[in-house]
């Protein structure tokens, strides 16, 4: 139980371009999920809280309209990365708390690599 | 707001020993510590948590610490396999956080070498 999928698993894209990355708690409902960023060897880096029905909650220096998160189900989250440069290259990873759990615990989805050209 | 310290950044160990991976942290009010393992290209997996009315907790090959007292938890992983390689996170809870946002240690990078 508790799988968390993302896609795509990878995606290259050209500078200037959006792209979408999908988010779904598999086998329970997910009231909040998270969207992290990871660079190589590195920690996981928290950008916002999604919450359903709701809008995001961003970290402090993470452009929301940058990096545009829609919660619309209580399975799905998505994050946009519009007009994405070479700098926003990283592994994006998402995870997902069970509705009605303890609030706390995550479940990560497997990551979304990302290369912008 | 928590901080997060975890210790080693690497640990190279051989098959069948054990590995000890330590954090502290600094907020008192924290009451959720989690354990995640990643392996390379993939997302992190969640291997065993502890809450803080509890002092320790086992999962077959794998035990996780908690001192409350001292602000440090602990995973121990016996007899290690192989499969063990990977990076481990600890992680705490934010207290003053209502969405249960969690704060991660830098990671250790677990080498088994057979």
């Amino acid at each position: 139980g508790a799988v968390v999928s993302q896609h795509p698993s990878r995606v290259i894209c050209k500078s200037g371009t959006s792209v979408k990355i999908e988010c779904r708690s598999l086998d329970f409902q997910a009231t909040t999920m998270f969207w992290y960023r990871q660079f190589p060897k590195q920690s996981l880096m928290l950008m916002a809280t999604s919450n359903e029905g709701s809008k995001a909650t961003y970290e402090q220096g993470v452009e929301k309209d940058k990096f545009l998160i829609n919660h619309a189900s209580l399975t799905l989250s998505t994050l946009t990365v519009t007009s994405a440069h070479p700098e926003d290259s990283s592994f994006y990873i998402c995870s997902a708390q069970p509705s009605g759990s303890r609030q706390e615990t995550q479940y990560f989805g497997p990551g979304t690599r990302l290369l912008v050209l | 707001g928590e901080n997060v310290e975890q210790h080693p950044s690497t640990l190279s160990v051989q098959e069948g020993d054990s590995a000890v991976i330590k954090c502290t942290y600094s907020d008192s009010a924290s009451n959720y510590f989690p354990w995640y393992k990643q392996e390379l290209g993939k997302g992190p997996q969640l291997i065993i948590d502890i809450r803080s009315n509890v002092g320790e907790k086992k999962d077959q090959r794998i035990a996780v610490t908690l001192n409350k007292t001292a602000k440090h938890f602990s995973l121990h992983i016996t007899e290690t396999q192989p499969e063990d390689s990977a990076v481990y996170f600890c992680a705490a809870s934010i207290p003053t956080d209502s969405w249960g946002k969690l704060q991660f240690g830098a990671g250790t990078q677990v080498v088994v070498t057979p």
